[in-house]
Protein backbone atom coordinates (compact mmCIF):
# COMPACT_ATOMS: atom_id res chain seq x y z
CA UNK A 1 0.00 0.00 0.00
CA UNK A 2 1.41 3.68 -0.38
CA UNK A 3 1.77 5.54 2.78
CA UNK A 4 3.26 8.50 3.79
CA UNK A 5 4.47 9.21 7.47
CA UNK A 6 5.69 11.90 9.07
CA UNK A 7 5.87 11.31 12.89
CA UNK A 8 6.12 14.61 14.32
CA UNK A 9 2.94 15.84 14.79
CA UNK A 10 4.45 19.03 16.42
CA UNK A 11 7.94 20.46 16.86
CA UNK A 12 8.85 23.46 18.66
CA UNK A 13 12.50 25.26 18.16
CA UNK A 14 13.49 28.90 18.93
CA UNK A 15 14.93 31.06 16.41
CA UNK A 16 18.26 30.30 14.42
CA UNK A 17 18.12 26.50 15.57
CA UNK A 18 18.52 24.06 12.60
CA UNK A 19 15.62 21.58 12.74
CA UNK A 20 14.57 18.33 10.50
CA UNK A 21 10.94 17.05 9.66
CA UNK A 22 10.90 13.35 9.04
CA UNK A 23 9.42 11.70 5.90
CA UNK A 24 8.93 8.03 5.42
CA UNK A 25 7.31 6.68 2.43
CA UNK A 26 5.96 3.80 1.17
CA UNK A 27 5.17 2.23 -1.94
CA UNK A 28 5.86 -0.47 -4.57
CA UNK A 29 6.04 1.52 -7.52
CA UNK A 30 10.06 2.39 -9.07
CA UNK A 31 8.63 5.54 -10.52
CA UNK A 32 7.23 8.10 -8.22
CA UNK A 33 7.27 11.21 -7.42
CA UNK A 34 7.96 13.46 -3.86
CA UNK A 35 6.61 16.40 -2.92
CA UNK A 36 7.16 19.05 0.48
CA UNK A 37 4.49 22.01 0.56
CA UNK A 38 4.65 24.30 3.51
CA UNK A 39 0.76 25.84 4.88
CA UNK A 40 1.16 28.77 6.96
CA UNK A 41 -1.56 29.93 9.12
CA UNK A 42 -3.41 31.81 6.07
CA UNK A 43 -4.42 28.11 4.77
CA UNK A 44 -2.53 28.34 0.89
CA UNK A 45 -0.70 25.03 0.51
CA UNK A 46 2.68 26.49 -1.18
CA UNK A 47 4.82 24.36 -3.04
CA UNK A 48 8.91 23.98 -1.39
CA UNK A 49 10.02 20.82 -3.73
CA UNK A 50 9.51 18.03 -6.33
CA UNK A 51 11.75 14.98 -6.43
CA UNK A 52 11.60 12.16 -8.57
CA UNK A 53 12.41 8.45 -7.73
CA UNK A 54 15.68 8.25 -9.99
CA UNK A 55 16.83 11.42 -8.89
CA UNK A 56 18.75 10.83 -5.47
CA UNK A 57 20.97 13.75 -5.48
CA UNK A 58 20.58 16.23 -2.34
CA UNK A 59 19.13 19.83 -2.86
CA UNK A 60 19.97 22.54 -1.40
CA UNK A 61 17.69 26.12 -1.77
CA UNK A 62 18.86 28.50 0.20
CA UNK A 63 17.92 28.00 3.94
CA UNK A 64 16.34 24.92 2.88
CA UNK A 65 17.76 21.45 2.36
CA UNK A 66 16.37 17.76 1.62
CA UNK A 67 17.73 14.55 2.14
CA UNK A 68 16.26 11.58 -0.22
CA UNK A 69 17.12 8.21 0.27
CA UNK A 70 15.51 5.11 -1.06
CA UNK A 71 17.37 2.61 0.79
CA UNK A 72 15.57 3.91 3.85
CA UNK A 73 12.25 5.06 1.63
CA UNK A 74 12.82 8.49 3.90
CA UNK A 75 12.64 12.37 2.15
CA UNK A 76 13.65 14.44 5.08
CA UNK A 77 13.03 18.27 5.00
CA UNK A 78 16.34 20.23 6.93
CA UNK A 79 15.87 24.20 7.68
CA UNK A 80 18.63 25.86 8.78
CA UNK A 81 18.89 28.85 10.84
CA UNK A 82 15.30 28.87 11.23
CA UNK A 83 13.25 31.90 11.25
CA UNK A 84 9.88 32.45 12.70
CA UNK A 85 8.18 33.21 9.19
CA UNK A 86 9.38 29.37 8.54
CA UNK A 87 6.33 28.54 11.05
CA UNK A 88 3.72 26.65 9.76
CA UNK A 89 2.70 23.12 8.52
CA UNK A 90 4.88 21.11 6.42
CA UNK A 91 3.40 18.49 3.94
CA UNK A 92 5.32 15.56 2.52
CA UNK A 93 3.04 13.97 -0.23
CA UNK A 94 3.79 10.98 -2.87
CA UNK A 95 2.33 10.80 -6.16
CA UNK A 96 2.31 7.30 -7.18
CA UNK A 97 1.38 5.60 -10.50
CA UNK A 98 -2.04 6.58 -10.80
CA UNK A 99 -0.54 10.41 -10.25
CA UNK A 100 -2.68 10.63 -6.88
CA UNK A 101 -1.38 13.03 -4.22
CA UNK A 102 -0.53 10.73 -1.05
CA UNK A 103 -0.90 13.46 1.85
CA UNK A 104 1.65 12.84 5.54
CA UNK A 105 -0.08 14.33 8.00
CA UNK A 106 1.85 17.09 8.69
CA UNK A 107 4.08 18.53 11.05
CA UNK A 108 3.66 21.40 12.83
CA UNK A 109 6.62 23.55 13.04
CA UNK A 110 6.29 26.64 15.56
CA UNK A 111 9.54 28.53 15.72
CA UNK A 112 9.86 31.22 18.70
CA UNK A 113 11.58 34.04 18.80
CA UNK B 1 2.28 34.66 -6.10
CA UNK B 2 -1.42 34.73 -7.12
CA UNK B 3 -1.22 32.05 -10.04
CA UNK B 4 -4.34 30.34 -8.08
CA UNK B 5 -7.22 32.48 -6.93
CA UNK B 6 -9.96 31.00 -4.59
CA UNK B 7 -13.08 33.30 -3.16
CA UNK B 8 -15.11 33.66 -0.67
CA UNK B 9 -12.22 33.24 1.36
CA UNK B 10 -14.74 32.28 3.88
CA UNK B 11 -18.27 31.25 3.66
CA UNK B 12 -20.74 30.30 6.24
CA UNK B 13 -24.06 29.03 5.46
CA UNK B 14 -26.99 26.97 6.33
CA UNK B 15 -27.64 23.48 5.93
CA UNK B 16 -30.71 25.49 3.16
CA UNK B 17 -28.43 27.40 1.24
CA UNK B 18 -26.88 27.38 -1.92
CA UNK B 19 -23.87 29.12 -2.47
CA UNK B 20 -21.26 28.40 -5.02
CA UNK B 21 -17.33 28.70 -4.77
CA UNK B 22 -14.85 29.71 -7.20
CA UNK B 23 -11.18 28.77 -8.48
CA UNK B 24 -9.34 31.03 -11.20
CA UNK B 25 -5.88 29.62 -12.49
CA UNK B 26 -3.50 32.10 -14.02
CA UNK B 27 -1.03 29.69 -14.80
CA UNK B 28 -2.16 28.09 -18.00
CA UNK B 29 -2.54 25.19 -16.78
CA UNK B 30 -5.11 22.19 -17.87
CA UNK B 31 -5.89 20.07 -15.23
CA UNK B 32 -7.56 21.79 -11.80
CA UNK B 33 -8.50 19.83 -8.41
CA UNK B 34 -10.74 20.26 -5.54
CA UNK B 35 -9.63 18.48 -2.22
CA UNK B 36 -10.97 18.89 1.22
CA UNK B 37 -8.87 19.68 4.57
CA UNK B 38 -10.85 19.06 7.49
CA UNK B 39 -9.22 18.84 11.24
CA UNK B 40 -7.16 15.76 11.81
CA UNK B 41 -7.64 14.16 8.56
CA UNK B 42 -5.23 13.84 5.71
CA UNK B 43 -6.51 15.99 2.48
CA UNK B 44 -9.07 14.70 0.72
CA UNK B 45 -8.87 15.34 -3.06
CA UNK B 46 -13.27 15.81 -4.49
CA UNK B 47 -12.68 16.26 -8.10
CA UNK B 48 -10.43 16.19 -10.93
CA UNK B 49 -10.72 18.11 -14.30
CA UNK B 50 -8.36 17.86 -17.32
CA UNK B 51 -9.39 19.81 -20.36
CA UNK B 52 -12.52 20.99 -18.73
CA UNK B 53 -13.57 17.43 -18.57
CA UNK B 54 -14.40 15.84 -15.30
CA UNK B 55 -11.52 12.43 -14.91
CA UNK B 56 -12.40 11.82 -11.06
CA UNK B 57 -14.80 12.05 -8.67
CA UNK B 58 -13.35 10.60 -5.26
CA UNK B 59 -17.40 9.26 -4.23
CA UNK B 60 -18.21 12.72 -2.76
CA UNK B 61 -22.01 13.24 -1.79
CA UNK B 62 -23.64 15.02 -4.68
CA UNK B 63 -24.49 17.74 -2.61
CA UNK B 64 -21.35 18.97 -3.96
CA UNK B 65 -21.46 19.60 -7.75
CA UNK B 66 -18.48 21.05 -9.21
CA UNK B 67 -17.99 22.67 -12.85
CA UNK B 68 -15.17 23.68 -15.35
CA UNK B 69 -16.61 26.38 -18.03
CA UNK B 70 -12.62 26.63 -19.24
CA UNK B 71 -9.50 25.44 -18.18
CA UNK B 72 -9.01 28.55 -16.28
CA UNK B 73 -12.28 28.39 -14.37
CA UNK B 74 -13.46 25.70 -12.00
CA UNK B 75 -16.52 25.85 -9.83
CA UNK B 76 -17.77 23.51 -6.62
CA UNK B 77 -21.80 24.21 -6.09
CA UNK B 78 -22.82 23.48 -2.66
CA UNK B 79 -26.54 22.30 -2.02
CA UNK B 80 -28.22 20.96 1.81
CA UNK B 81 -24.64 20.74 3.07
CA UNK B 82 -24.20 18.93 6.00
CA UNK B 83 -21.92 20.86 9.40
CA UNK B 84 -19.84 17.76 9.04
CA UNK B 85 -18.97 19.71 5.18
CA UNK B 86 -17.58 22.47 7.32
CA UNK B 87 -13.74 22.50 6.36
CA UNK B 88 -10.66 24.11 4.29
CA UNK B 89 -11.59 23.80 0.40
CA UNK B 90 -8.46 24.09 -1.56
CA UNK B 91 -8.09 24.22 -5.01
CA UNK B 92 -5.46 23.28 -7.01
CA UNK B 93 -3.82 23.23 -10.72
CA UNK B 94 -1.42 21.34 -12.75
CA UNK B 95 0.18 21.71 -16.02
CA UNK B 96 -0.91 18.23 -17.31
CA UNK B 97 -2.65 15.67 -15.19
CA UNK B 98 0.11 13.36 -15.14
CA UNK B 99 3.15 13.39 -12.88
CA UNK B 100 2.87 17.09 -12.69
CA UNK B 101 3.55 19.40 -9.57
CA UNK B 102 0.07 20.75 -8.44
CA UNK B 103 -0.21 24.36 -7.30
CA UNK B 104 -2.95 25.86 -4.97
CA UNK B 105 -4.99 28.45 -3.81
CA UNK B 106 -5.55 30.25 -0.41
CA UNK B 107 -8.68 27.99 -0.05
CA UNK B 108 -12.29 28.60 1.10
CA UNK B 109 -12.95 28.09 4.98
CA UNK B 110 -16.58 27.35 5.34
CA UNK B 111 -18.67 26.77 8.07
CA UNK B 112 -21.74 25.18 7.90
CA UNK B 113 -24.48 25.78 10.44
Amino acid sequence: AQKVTQAQTEISVVEKEDVTLDCVYETRDTTYYLFWYKQPPSGELVFLIRRNSFDEQNEISGRYSWNFQKSTSSFNFTITASQVVDSAVYFCALMDSNYQLIWGAGTKLIIKP
Amino acid sequence: ETGVTQTPRHLVMGMTNKKSLKCEQHLGHNAMYWYKQSAKKPLELMFVYNFKEQTENNSVPSRFSPECPNSSHLFLHLHTLQPEDSALYLCASSRERVGETQYFGPGTRLLVL
